[in-house]
């Protein structure tokens, strides 16, 4: 069955550190792998897919994911975090089966908190 | 405007209620679907659909039913709201292709069943 695994409830960090959020996968066949964020009050924003090709993904706001097919993971990447980057991140999943329909499977999500 | 708006953005209801949320786009994207979001759980897929006569069941469809008045409508109701029913209620759409096109998401509609 596919599934998407977000281990971090919460991810805190320090303004101008590097932050990174952890996303594993499980999807019969090649995965199709999407990361979103949500601000309070607000929807979903995209922010950066892998469909194939080179491993590192750029993305809005100056994120970037690194997709690693032996580790089954697509962690999301910031060289130096921003207050404004504190957000609930989700990471989802379609895989070739569902490809048709459309279908995300989501991870549970992960609260970033950016302390200046 | 918003691509995808959900109406309302707000909603408190009462136990046994018949409650209905609304979806409209502007993308002119077949398909569309209705999410449920709720803390440590993430997004579940509640029904979604491919185009006026295509309905199908997500997840988590108990309790729920659709309606897909036209491509740029889709339409969630709760026949008889329970208060497991609250959550985050989340639109979304996306076009007819590959599987690598993303989803476009609605701002929410925050349902609370007393």
């Amino acid at each position: 069955a596919q599934s998407v695994a977000q281990p971090e409830d919460q991810v805190n960090v320090a303004e101008g550190n590097p932050l990174t959020v952890k996303c594993t996968y499980s999807v019969s066949g090649n995965p199709y792998l999407f990361w979103y964020v949500q601000y309070p009050n607000r929807g979903l924003q995209f922010l950066l897919k892998y469909i194939t090709g080179d491993n590192l993904v750029k993305g809005s706001y100056g994120f970037e994911a690194e997709f690693n097919k032996s580790q089954t993971s697509f962690h999301l990447k910031k060289p130096s975090a921003l207050v404004s980057d504190s957000a609930l991140y989700f990471c989802a999943v379609r895989d070739f089966r569902s490809s048709n329909t459309g279908k995300l499977i989501f991870g549970q999500g992960t609260t970033l908190q950016v302390k200046p | 405007d918003a691509d995808v708006t959900q109406t309302p953005r707000n909603r408190i209801t009462k136990t046994g209620k018949r409650i209905m949320l609304e979806c409209s786009q502007t993308k002119g994207h077949d398909r569309m679907y209705w999410y449920r979001q709720d803390p440590g759980l993430g997004l579940r897929l509640i029904y979604y659909s491919f185009d006026v006569k295509d309905i199908n069941k997500g997840e988590i469809s108990d309790g729920y039913s659709v309606s897909r008045q036209a491509q740029a409508k889709f339409s969630l109701s709760l026949e008889s709201a329970i208060p497991n029913q609250t959550a985050l209620y989340f639109c979304a759409t996306s076009p007819q292709g590959t599987g690598g096109t993303e989803a476009f998401f609605g701002q929410g509609t925050r349902l609370t069943v007393v």
